[in-house]
């Protein structure tokens, strides 16, 4: 299975800061990368798809890129709603479909 | 809109079976391929299972490979998961997804499984 490195595991950030969250695969998964967000007790949401593309209706401050090994999810002016658990997930080595442990981001 | 609601959780002794419902409205269930996924408490995302809009491809993660039957009833509009042999390794909030392409773009609220004695 492909394994998905996720950095950091946690940071801490305060409204209005860029934050930057990096998401490593153990081979290349060409841009077969998604993102998720999660909040306490919640499903889930799909944030980016394609490594890059916006899912609709989510906010323009979210931000996806990379492409091969190594891709990042970008908040360019973190909001109060977005203090949740973010996880990728790739689907090039579909059917072992394999996610990141997720990263944390809390109120500094 | 799209709503997907998981039901049949509860406390199962280990050694003991289950089967998950998910009961799904708002899109044409028949068109999609179906996902279940988990989450032990306080830890990440872990892929179980889908199954191909006709039923007719089915995959499983290793970890549940000839203990969990996952099914469809497109009539019903509804997706299951047969999970039997449980283990206190599959405690866990299993969430019903429905994939688009290659991602999970809706997903239930979930529903808790405790394997424990």
């Amino acid at each position: 299975d492909i394994q998905m490195t996720q950095s950091p595991s946690s940071l801490s950030a305060s409204v209005g800061d860029r934050v930057t969250i990096t998401c490593r695969a153990s081979q290349s998964i060409s841009n077969y990368l998604n993102w998720y967000q999660q909040k306490p007790e919640k499903a889930p949401k799909l944030l980016i798809h394609g490594a890059s593309k916006l899912e609709s209706g989510v906010p323009s401050r979210f931000s996806g890129s990379g492409s091969g090994t190594d891709f990042t999810l970008t908040i360019s002016s973190l909001q109060p709603d977005d203090f949740a658990t973010y996880y990728c997930q790739q689907s090039y080595d579909t059917p072992s479909i394999t996610f990141g442990q997720g990263t944390r981001l809390d109120i500094k | 809109q799209v709503q997907l609601v998981e039901s049949g959780g509860g406390l199962v002794k280990p050694g003991g079976s289950l089967r998950l419902s998910c009961a799904a409205s708002g899109f044409t269930f028949s068109d999609y391929y179906m996902s279940w996924v988990r989450q032990p408490p306080g830890m990440g995302l872990e892929w179980v299972s889908y199954i191909s809009s006709s039923g007719s491809t089915i995959y499983y993660a290793g970890s549940v490979k000839g203990r969990f039957a996952i099914s469809r009833d497109n009539a019903k509009n509804s997706l299951y998961l047969q999970m039997n042999s449980l283990r206190a390794e599959d405690t866990a909030v299993y969430y019903c997804a429905r994939m688009s392409g290659r991602d999970f773009d809706s997903w239930g609220q979930g529903t808790l499984v405790t394997v424990s004695s």
